[in-house]
This record gives structure tokens, sequence and C-alpha cells, in this order.
């Protein structure tokens, strides 16, 4: 089974509107991390939130949030005022345990293009 | 406050060689990641390095192979190149063991781009 799955291959929003890029994780480990990634044309990953299984509180940092559902198994990535420059792909990540060495598990990615 | 750095950027080799890729962590960062990332996917975990061993591993044959020296910088080798491991090549660094918020980001570099004809 995936360890993470992105469902939405492609996603379009109108600048300054909110966006929703979905994510869901199958793990039996209670204790993980969450991450979503941003990657520009340029290859490099950019950190963008984190969500601890543990933590009581959705994250969030600045524009960003994490719309976290444990039961659900869900962690999706909300983008609230839209910019032209978060036009990129959106990864979502999983590190199982609590050793912080742990490998990384990522999605397909979700394509986001930001429409003026 | 340098991130994490790799080199070459780019690279171009044919079938049957053997290519050697090369990142140096952020500071104070001890743990080095490793992960493929074909056209269109999602990078693939390949191997980590810690206190210059090999930790973990992926689902990736013995044609690749790492090292990390004692300055935590790291090099990725593969042998015998197929056509399939033109990808990405993007090395991670992170501090392992710590449960903190703060800890719990593995910082990427900007990759390799490495393209097999």
């Amino acid at each position: 089974a995936q360890k993470i799955t992105q469902t939405q291959p492609g996603m379009f929003v109108q600048e300054k509107e909110a966006v929703t890029l979905d994510c869901t994780y199958d793990t039996s480990d209670p204790s993980y991390g969450l991450f979503w990634y941003k990657q520009p044309s340029s290859g490099e990953m950019i950190f963008l939130i984190y969500q601890g299984s543990y933590d009581q509180q959705n994250a969030t940092e600045g524009r960003y949030s994490l719309n976290f559902q444990k039961a659900r198994k869900s962690a999706n990535l909300v983008i609230s005022a839209s910019q032209l420059g978060d036009s990129a792909m959106y990864f979502c990540a999983m590190r199982e345990g609590l050793n912080t060495g742990n490998q990384f598990y990522f999605g397909t990615g979700t394509s986001l293009t930001v429409i003026p | 406050d340098a991130g994490v750095t790799q080199s070459p950027t780019h690279l171009i080799k044919t079938r049957g060689q053997q290519v050697t890729l090369r990142c140096s962590p952020k500071s104070g960062h001890d743990t080095v990641s490793w992960y493929q990332q074909a056209l269109g996917q999602g990078p693939q975990f390949i191997f980590q390095y810690y206190e210059e061993e090999e930790r973990q591993r992926g689902n990736f044959p013995d044609r690749f192979s790492g090292h990390q020296f004692p300055n935590y910088s790291s090099e990725l080798n593969v042998n015998a190149l197929l056509l399939g491991d033109s990808a990405l090549y993007l090395c991670a660094s992170s501090r392992p063991f710590q449960h903190t918020r703060e800890h719990n980001e593995q910082f990427f570099g900007p990759g390799t781009r490495l393209t097999v004809l």
C-alpha cells in the first residue's frame, strides 16, 4: 500500500483565492510526522509546514495551514490568498517514528497553477 | 549559514558508465539522505548515512552505493548506468535522534540532474 497518496495531479486556483491540496497517509506507527514541501521548476524542495501525530492543534505557517484529521488519516494543505509565485509542485511526505533520521515517504505530488 | 549544497548541477552520461554525485549538508547537520526523483514522480528514498555508515536503505539495487566523510559530506555512486537512472538526485540533511519540533525538518539541496543516454 502507498504510504502517501495525493489524488490531485493538477489544480488551478484564481489569484487571491484559497486552495486545498489533498493528502492521505497510511501507517500503523502511532508516532509520525507529516510534511508539505513546495518544488518550483528549479527543483529544490522547500519546506512549508510540519504536523506531528501528537500535535493537538492544526499547524499553521503564514498563509499555509494543515488540516489534520487523524481518524481519516488525512493531512490536507490549505493555501490562503494564493499568489502567482505559489505555482509549483507540492509534495506531501511522512516520516514514521520518533527518530528524526528516519526516511521520508513522498506522494506523487500536485501541480498547482495560480491564474491571474 | 550555507544550506545543503550539491554538485554537479547537471550531468550527462552514457549507459554502462559510472557516476559520482556529491553533497554537503547544512551546517550543524550530520545525517545525509539521498533521494531519486524521476520525471513527474515524487522523490524515492535511496539510503541514509550517519556516522559514516549506511543506516537505512530503500529499494534500490547494489549499483547504488554511497559514502559519508568525517566532515559529514556524502557521495552517491551509481555503477553500470541504465537509461532508467535518468532523474533528479536530491540530497537532504537533518539532525538525527532528536524529537523536537525544530529538529523535525529535512533540508534539501538543489539536486543534480542526471541524464543517461
